[in-house]
């Protein structure tokens, strides 16, 4: 995998229905790997930062995973609610260069 | 604390016009991003400085984009002249350093007509 990758591209979920996302990035010269969430009209806000593999993050219902040898984060949101609408994108940043790469989001939508 | 802070937030010109995007980044950050973002895309980098040099600027289309952090603080990107392809939202980030978390600016969205 040489670009970042997220599937699915949208999502649409009911109020209370816990959902997850897939980030696949390359597993080469990985530095670290970044969950942002992107509400609209809004600027994107930084939800976690993972380095190490196995690594695990939490805040609140919103929780995220972390495999470099394979290259996939995992991120998992209980109990969805309607202010959980956003896009959430990932960016991965290499040791070559430090350079970030992002991926084109997933977009979540949950009905209320 | 002051978030990062760009304007305009939006901007209309017309083709083969120039325009201009600022960006002041949050206080002690070293490390400043400008991105461009279409519609069902990521944020794609144009051009990464720490302090003021551009480390990463492989990305920017030097014909008609420039960019410059003059002492290593706030930001201004410029397109001239600008084409309807450039119609998108441009981005700006600032991190304490490399590869750390990096906070947005709320983003200009250009219309080229």
């Amino acid at each position: 995998i040489l670009n970042v990758e997220q599937s699915p591209q949208s999502l649409h979920v009911q109020e209370g229905d816990s959902t997850n996302f897939t980030c696949s990035f390359p597993s080469s010269n990985f530095y670290a790997l970044h969950w942002y969430r992107w509400e609209t009209a809004k600027s994107p806000e930084a939800l976690f930062v993972m380095t190490l593999n196995g690594d695990e993050k939490k805040k609140g219902r919103i929780s995220a995973t972390l495999n470099t040898k394979e290259g996939y984060s995992y991120l998992y949101i209980k109990g969805s609610q309607p202010e959980d609408s956003a896009t959430y994108l990932c960016a991965s940043v290499n040791t070559g260069g430090f350079k970030t790469i992002f991926g084109a989001g997933t977009r979540l939508f949950v009905k209320a | 604390e002051a978030g990062v802070v760009q304007s305009p937030r939006y901007k209309i010109i017309e083709k083969k016009q120039p325009v201009a995007f600022w960006c002041n980044p949050i206080s002690g950050h070293n490390t400043l991003y400008w991105y461009l973002q279409n519609l069902g895309q990521g944020p794609e980098l144009l051009i990464r400085y720490e302090n003021e040099e551009a480390v990463d600027d492989s990305q920017l289309p030097k014909d008609r984009f420039s960019a410059e952090r003059l002492k290593g603080v706030d930001s201004t990107l410029k397109i001239q002249p600008a084409e309807l392809g450039d119609s998108a939202v441009y981005l700006c980030a600032s991190s304490l350093d490399r590869g750390r978390t990096q906070y947005f600016g709320p983003g200009t969205r250009l219309l080229v007509l």
